[in-house]
């Protein structure tokens, strides 16, 4: 079971707009719209930012979007501002072992 | 308030054994699946496994089938990670989450760090 694929690392200016990629399979991203955003500052429990591809839970700014497109799905954020330099991780239902799977993460610095 | 509280650091000798837990409240804790993540130091966060506590339905992650056991305790609200013999890879830090599958693990815990050395 591969971790799925994401840039090790993304950087932007503050206002400016980014996106990060995680790249699965049929068997994962492509498959299911069952892909999930997660946010984690240094030291901190992981933040729920985007699931089921597109949606986003209550409190997370609309600067925060998702979509995918064949096994790929993507996170951006627009407006960049600097509390958003932190690791962001995809994760994916896969049918290959009904536990989800994370990509290795991105490091976003604003700079 | 839905809240996931995580047991204390640890320390352990390889060859040990060891149980960590995490205690859910402010929400129905039958009703949702809570799943367990590893992160090494310095690494990217990694599926154990979940368990339904309100019917006990485990599942493993392959790289982690056979080398933990997750549990559950639904009398007081408690799901467990163990290891019955610790190695040294095992030093990490441990998240629960409360999860629902396909739409993510919307409360965390605040990690257990578990040390294994000699």
């Amino acid at each position: 079971q591969s971790a799925l694929t994401q840039p090790a690392s993304v950087s932007g200016s503050p206002g400016q707009s980014i996106t990060i990629s995680c790249t699965g399979t049929s068997s994962d991203v492509g498959g299911y719209n069952y892909v999930s955003w997660y946010q984690q500052h240094p030291g901190k429990a992981p933040k729920l930012m985007i699931y089921e591809v597109s949606n986003r839970p209550s409190g997370v700014p609309d600067r925060f979007s998702g979509s995918k497109s064949g096994n790929t799905a993507s996170l951006t954020i627009s407006g960049l501002q600097a509390e958003d330099e932190a690791d962001y991780y995809c994760s994916s239902y896969t049918s290959s072992s009904t536990v989800e799977v994370f990509g290795g993460g991105t490091k976003l610095t604003v700079l | 308030e839905v809240q996931l509280v995580q047991s204390g650091a640890e320390v352990k000798k390889p060859g040990e054994s060891l149980k960590i837990s995490c205690k859910g409240s402010g929400y129905s804790f039958t009703s949702y699946w809570i799943g367990w993540v590893r992160q090494m130091p310095g690494k990217g966060l990694e599926w154990m496994g979940i368990i339904y506590p309100g019917d006990s339905d485990t599942r493993y992650s392959p790289s982690f089938q056979g080398q933990v056991t997750i549990s559950a305790d639904k009398s007081i609200s408690t799901a467990y990670l163990q290891w019955s013999s610790l190695k040294a890879s095992d030093t990490a830090m441990y998240y629960c989450a409360r999860h629902e599958v396909g739409e993510g693990s919307d409360y965390w815990g605040q990690g257990t760090l578990v040390t294994v050395s000699s």
